[in-house]
């Protein structure tokens, strides 16, 4: 069984600060992942993917990938009130007819407190 | 349309009856997905589809759920004899690549679906 596991919080960061969301993931042939955020009674929107080792780096989040210990995570930075949501790490193994397939973790619910 | 239109947006109905939902994703998208939601929990898998074919349904929980695809565009998934814990969001994401950048899905609103 694969599986992505998230903390699932709440993690509440002041206004301004970094907030560190963080993910792993049981199979090792992964190929690619995704982080989405899901305001509450919305559904998920993609803001985030990562294929290679190291940081990926959009505006104020940064992805960042480690193959060899099965992590993943998500880094935002000023945080601010509008970035809390509940963020889902996802990753896609990849290959056969599971090729696109999406296996989502739980979500860490991120609160943002001016 | 710009998105991914589902309906309902809500569905009330009594157990033991069948539902029907609908998924019109985004126009040239050919993989199609669906997920169903439960109350406080991750995004759960159903079905793919590529163009009208379903390589993967490994997610479907039982029998009484079923899902099609015509044109290689509107989908439906189909519930039977509803039951109680049924009840969740379930939601339809399209993707414009099967390739490299497969994972890059873009969902719908939804359907609540509740079952009494």
């Amino acid at each position: 069984q694969k599986e992505v596991e998230q903390n699932s919080g709440p993690l509440s960061v002041p206004e301004g600060a970094i907030a560190s969301l963080n993910c792993t993931y049981s199979d090792r042939g992964s190929q690619s992942f995704f982080w989405y955020r899901q305001y509450s009674g919305k559904s998920p929107e993609l803001i985030m993917f990562i294929y290679s080792n190291g940081d990926k780096e959009d505006g104020r989040f940064t992805a960042q990938l480690n193959k060899a210990s099965q992590y993943v995570s998500l880094l935002i930075r000023d945080s601010q009130p509008s970035d809390s949501a509940t963020y889902l790490c996802a990753v896609n193994w990849g290959g056969g007819t599971s090729y696109g397939k999406l296996t989502f973790g739980q979500g860490t619910i991120l609160t943002v407190h001016p | 349309g710009a998105g991914v239109s589902q309906s309902p947006s809500n569905k009330v109905t009594e157990k033991g009856k069948d539902v029907e939902l609908r998924c019109d994703p985004i126009s040239g998208h050919t993989a199609l997905y669906w997920y169903r939601q439960s109350l406080g929990q991750g995004l759960e898998f159903l079905i793919y589809f590529q163009g009208n074919s379903a390589p993967d349904k490994s997610g479907l929980p039982s029998d009484r759920f079923s899902a099609e695809r015509t044109g290689g565009s509107v989908s439906t998934l189909t519930i039977q004899r509803t039951q109680q814990e049924d009840s969740a969001v379930y939601l339809c994401a399209s993707s414009p690549l099967a390739g490299g950048e497969a994972g890059e899905l873009f969902f719908g609103e939804g359907s609540r679906l509740t079952v009494l």
